[in-house]
């Protein structure tokens, strides 16, 4: 079985440039998941999708960052100007179903680089 | 709020040796879950062990196990007989009503062969 997939693993950017990152979850999973961990800072909890419907965006940090999940199946999520304090790693994870104790299959994340 | 708070940045042990990391965290819910994910240099976040609130028995999985504390909301981790693949970073993660985990600042675990 795949598992989650994230392309790019790395990408180095200059400030005000747009970045796409991608992720591709287990098939059949309907809930997908971004976190990001910024440099020495904790991981935060970015977006929920369930299918190609957003149940909960409210970790997104501005208007800069768009998800989207076309046909429920990969996502993508762009940072568009790009800025320094978007640095860190992006995770994607996902699982089947949706309760508190579910298990989550992560990728093995994005290195975003602004400089 | 609920808060995850890992005071341990980093932690050291000898092989075959146990190790114990702390997690506490803080929450006026009830119903919720914690975990533990490990993040070896690969990135990839592995669940290690997961512990229902309502739950009074701690979880074990193998050479994992857990001392989960509700009254002193404290959630830490046993790592017996460790190996030198249990060296990685290990995050305590908490999930409560709003499906969102809840993360911890980590704590990187070294094994000395």
């Amino acid at each position: 079985e795949a598992g989650v997939t994230q392309f790019p693993s790395h990408s180095v950017i200059e400030k005000g440039q747009t970045v796409t990152l991608r992720c591709d979850p287990i098939s059949g999973h309907d809930n997908l998941y971004w976190y990001r961990r910024v440099m020495g800072k904790e991981i935060k909890f970015l977006l929920h999708f369930v299918k190609e419907s957003k149940q909960d965006e409210s970790g997104m940090p501005n208007n800069r960052f768009l998800a989207e999940r076309t046909g429920g199946t990969y996502s993508t999520l762009k940072v568009q100007p790009a800025e320094l304090e978007d640095s860190g790693v992006y995770f994607c994870a996902s699982s089947q179903g949706l309760q508190r104790g579910e298990k989550l299959f992560f990728g093995s994340g994005t290195q975003l680089s602004v400089l | 709020a609920q808060t995850v708070t890992q005071s341990q940045p980093e932690m050291s042990v000898q092989e075959a040796e146990t190790v114990t990391l702390s997690c506490t965290y803080d929450t006026s819910e009830s119903d919720y879950y914690l975990f533990w994910y490990k993040q070896p240099p690969s990135r990839q976040m592995i669940l290690v062990i997961r512990q229902e609130a309502y739950k009074q028995q701690n979880a074990t999985e193998n050479r994992f196990s857990v001392n989960f504390q509700k009254a002193a909301k404290s959630f830490s981790l046993k790592i017996s007989d460790s190996q030198l693949g249990d060296a990685a970073m290990y995050f305590c993660a908490y999930a409560g009503s709003n499906y969102q985990l809840i993360w911890g600042a980590g704590t990187k675990l070294i094994i000395k062969p």
